[in-house]
């Protein structure tokens, strides 16, 4: 079946480190894939997503690119910030009549000043 | 700026008690979604629904239910809350005419504790 696995948390880096956080797919169909990011007490919101294969999502200084080849859409910032502390999903959403999204684990990331 | 609004933050129920949660959009989206959110397990798929009336059960739907009368919405109900059904507690929703732009738009989360 459809499915999502990224990378078990938690991230724990210093302040200004290089982030990946590792996400792969299945998926009978043609999906559009995203990252969501959970700050504490809140709910989901979008960070950013790719509806086609080789597209770059990108915001806030993190992107992660639709590989169709490896079924993968890893997210990476350059240098994470301590109030990039979140917990991070990748999801993909596919039509199957209405459209489901399904949800990885998440990753909870910890930056230290 | 659009909006999901999930009635309650913190609930705290008796086992055994009949709970209700309920999730209101104002984006006139025809898909919502119930998720529980537990540690370790990310976002598990409780029940959604593509239209007023209409309700599609998913991978955990034991010990709940659904009602969505009116399309802005989407109400989730414990039948007789039970300790195992402590959790968070997500609602979202997602335009049908958005195409491949599906992004799913979440309430603030309502933290459920039975006791």
């Amino acid at each position: 079946g459809d499915s999502v696995t990224q990378m078990e948390g938690p991230v724990t880096l210093s302040e200004e480190a290089f982030l990946t956080i590792n996400c792969t797919y299945t998926a009978t169909g043609y999906p559009s894939l995203f990252w969501y990011v959970q700050y504490p007490g809140e709910g989901l919101q979008l960070l950013l997503k790719a509806t086609k294969a080789d597209d770059k999502g990108s915001n806030k200084g993190f992107e992660a690119t639709y590989r169709k080849e490896t079924t993968s859409f890893h997210l990476e910032k350059g240098s994470v910030q301590v109030s990039d502390s979140a917990v991070y999903f990748c999801a993909l959403s596919l039509n199957t009549g209405g459209f489901k999204t399904i949800f990885g684990a998440g990753t909870r990331l910890f930056v230290k000043a | 700026d659009v909006k999901v609004t999930q009635s309650s933050r913190y609930l705290v129920k008796r086992t055994g008690e009949k709970v209700f949660l309920e999730c209101v959009q104002d984006m006139d989206h025809e898909n919502m979604f119930w998720y529980r959110q537990d540690p370790g397990l990310g976002l598990r798929l409780i029940y959604f629904s593509y239209d007023v009336k209409m309700k599609e059960k998913g991978d955990i739907p034991e010990g709940y239910s659904v009602s969505r009368e009116k399309k802005e919405r989407f109400s989730l109900i414990l039948e007789s809350a039970s300790t195992n059904q402590t959790s968070m507690y997500l609602c979202a929703s997602i335009s049908a005419s958005a195409g491949l732009n599906t992004e799913a738009f979440f309430g603030q989360g309502t933290r459920l504790t039975v006791v």
